[in-house]
């Protein structure tokens, strides 16, 4: 099954302790990218990444680090987490950059 | 640089009544569209994309968009909603940097029965 997959689902966490939210595709996409999804912000773009090696941040980028070593993985790292950044985060996919997302099922982090 | 605003924070509609979600985006070329849906507790699902040709675009669960260049707006409509279509409704758009996708807050669906 094509699909995009997130780990863990749920997380919950201490101020400045850092983790890593994997994210991993199926469908040999080029495309991947985060979001985070805040109630009344609809989703922000965190980072997204065009191939293997290529990333670029996107509009909420601060306190936040990716990689793309593999085109199936794509990380997002969050080195000293703060109680700001509780949130639910989706991981996406696409094939050409111009087609729609397939979306992760989401990871709801909290930091206190 | 390119944004998309939802005016609808939440709608409610009469199960078998038609529904209208309002999208209006920024973008100074032809922009990319999409429209997904979040049922509770869910990932996103594309519903529908426009990139050119036909202004009016279908898509999954009976929904089809019209994009309408003059005023700015994707609006996304289905003849007859469902019970099943209560949900939250995404509005978004791309540019030429492929990579970088931009949402709308998004629009809750109430269906009343």
């Amino acid at each position: 099954e094509a699909q995009v997959t997130q780990n863990p689902r749920y997380l919950i966490t201490v101020t400045g302790k850092k983790l890593t939210v994997t994210c991993s595709q199926n469908m040999n996409h080029e495309y991947m990218s985060w979001y985070r999804q805040d109630p009344g912000l609809g989703l922000r773009q965190i980072y997204y990444s065009m191939n293997v090696e290529v990333t670029d941040k996107g509009d909420v980028p601060e306190g936040y680090k990716v990689s793309r070593k593999e085109k199936r993985n794509f990380p997002l790292i969050l080195e000293s987490p703060s109680p700001n950044q509780t949130s639910l985060y989706f991981c996406a996919s696409s094939d050409r950059g111009l087609d729609g997302y397939t979306f992760g099922s989401g990871t709801r982090l909290t930091v206190v | 640089a390119q944004s998309v605003t939802q005016p609808d924070i939440h709608i409610t509609v009469s199960e078998g009544a038609s529904l209208e979600l309002r999208c209006n985006y920024s973008y100074g070329a032809t922009p990319y569209l999409f429209w997904y849906v979040q049922s509770p507790g869910q990932g996103l699902q594309l519903l529908l994309k426009y990139f050119s040709g036909d202004t009016l675009v279908q898509g999954i669960k009976g929904f089809e968009a019209e994009f309408k260049r003059s005023q700015s707006s994707f609006n996304l409509r289905k003849p007859s909603v469902h019970w099943s279509d209560a949900a939250e409704y995404f509005c978004a758009v791309k540019g030429t940097n492929a990579g970088k996708s931009t949402f709308g807050d998004g629009t809750t669906l109430t269906v009343k029965p």
